[in-house]
């Protein structure tokens, strides 16, 4: 399966943008990104996803490079109710995911 | 949306004895499902995948006899953890495909405690 990097963690203060990288410089053609969240204690939560166009949904876009090496979930503005660690999953055919460490969002008041 | 849903929410039970985890799909028929594990601070790590009217798959490392999964209907999975130790205490965690979408749908999960 390929594999995605992001960062650690990052902050954003409320109500401002916020934009979560994503590396997945070994996608193949077929691979679809699929983000994900999860809330402390709970399962993770389906954010979006998208194949080689930019999508959008109520709850973020998901922005995707070019060449597909790379993508940005974007908050348009982030609430305390959105810090929680937010999963980037490359999906080839199966629905069996393999989860990296994800990115832990810290939403300042 | 599709909904999954796990019982219990949380279980404490004694070390040595069995527990059993139930993973439904409320609204759609699941041939397949997903069980997840996760200790603290980290991420999701896959365990198996739950196949109805067959036999589950199982990630390496995953001992098989010690996890048990039925699938025995479209709409449930069960993993049970038997003999069950301190170490097993961990986050579990199903999840399906949405038939009509193109995304996974995940439990709210399983907290189990082994004492």
């Amino acid at each position: 399966d390929a594999k995605t990097t992001q960062p650690n963690s990052m902050e954003s203060n409320e109500e401002e943008p916020v934009h979560l990288p994503c590396n997945h410089s070994t996608i193949s053609g077929t691979d679809y990104i699929h983000w994900y969240r999860q809330l402390p204690s709970q399962g993770p939560e389906y954010v979006i996803h998208g194949l080689t166009s930019n999508v959008n949904n109520r709850m973020a876009s998901l922005a995707i490079a070019e060449d597909r090496k790379s993508s940005t979930l974007i908050l348009h503005r982030a609430t305390l109710r959105d810090a929680a660690v937010y999963y980037c999953i490359l999906r080839r055919g199966t629905y069996k995911y393999i989860f990296g460490t994800g990115t832990r969002l810290k939403v300042l008041a | 949306g599709a909904v999954v849903s796990q019982h219990p929410s949380w279980v404490i039970c004694k070390s040595g004895t069995s527990v059993k985890i139930e993973c439904r799909s409320l609204d759609f028929q699941a041939t397949t499902m997903f069980w997840y594990r996760q200790f603290p601070k980290q991420s999701l790590m896959l365990m198996a995948t739950s196949n109805e009217g067959s036999k589950a798959t199982y990630e390496q490392g995953v001992e098989k006899d010690k996890f048990l999964i039925n699938h025995a209907s479209l709409t449930l999975s069960t993993l049970t953890v038997t003999s069950a130790h301190p170490e097993d205490s961990s986050f579990y965690i199903c999840s399906a495909r949405d038939p009509i979408g193109q995304e996974a749908f995940f439990g709210q999960g399983t907290r189990l405690t082994v004492v």
